[in-house]
């Protein structure tokens, strides 16, 4: 069974600094790994999306790795922002399947 | 491309009556998936389905919830007799392809139900 964990569960950065976001896996045999942002009282927003043969993805102050033999994937947000304040999910989609397993998110909040 | 829909945005039910929740895929998207989120816990699996047809529910529990996906029409979640255990946070994603492989799932605003 695919578990998925988050850590640290919540983070408190001063503007300006890098924030590193750490999600793990036990299984694997995943299919693709997507990154979502989740406002308070909000739906999630896709942030990025790595297929299984790729090591890691890039939009804008975002990047996003994956490692599949070591079961990690960590999601980097430079110069972070007070708006980047949010809960930020990683969810796999196994090789089979369709169920999205979701981690527990971090919760971030970037103090000006 | 209005998104994925759902409605409504907030639902307040006394324990014991029925919920109905909806959900409209994006355009061009036939596979939908509902996923539930209780409060202070992530995000659990429901149910997926296509048009028609249920392919996967293995998530739902077995008893009071029960989804469709119509030819016509959105996709209905149905929680019968709900009680304050089912206060969540309700939501539904699609896909233009099985399982979301390509290009991933795209996720509405949720539905938030309170029952009182």
């Amino acid at each position: 069974k695919q578990e998925v964990t988050q850590i640290p569960a919540a983070l408190s950065v001063p503007e300006g600094e890098n924030l590193v976001l750490n999600c793990s896996f036990t299984d694997s045999a995943i299919y693709n790994l997507q990154w979502f942002r989740q406002d308070p009282g909000k739906g999630l927003t896709s942030l990025l999306l790595i297929q299984s043969s790729q090591r890691e993805q890039t939009s804008g102050r975002l990047n996003a790795s994956l490692d599949k033999s070591s079961g990690r994937s960590t999601l980097y947000i430079a110069a972070s922002q007070p708006g980047d304040s949010a809960t930020y999910l990683c969810a796999l989609l196994k090789a089979a399947g369709n169920k999205l397993t979701f981690g527990g998110g971090t919760r971030v909040l970037v103090k000006p | 491309n209005a998104g994925v829909m759902q409605n409504p945005r907030h639902l307040v039910r006394r324990r014991g009556q029925e919920a109905r929740l909806r959900c409209s895929p994006m355009k061009g998207h036939s596979h939908v998936y509902w996923y539930r989120q209780l409060p202070e816990e992530g995000l659990k699996f429901m149910v997926y389905l296509q048009k028609e047809n249920i392919i996967d529910e293995s998530g739902m529990p077995k008893e009071r919830f029960s989804a469709e996906f119509p030819k016509e029409g959105p996709s209905i979640l149905r929680i019968q007799q709900v009680v304050r255990g089912d206060s969540a946070a309700y939501f539904c994603a699609s896909s233009p392809t099985t399982g979301g492989a390509i290009e991933g799932y795209t996720f509405g605003s949720g539905t938030r139900l309170t029952v009182v």
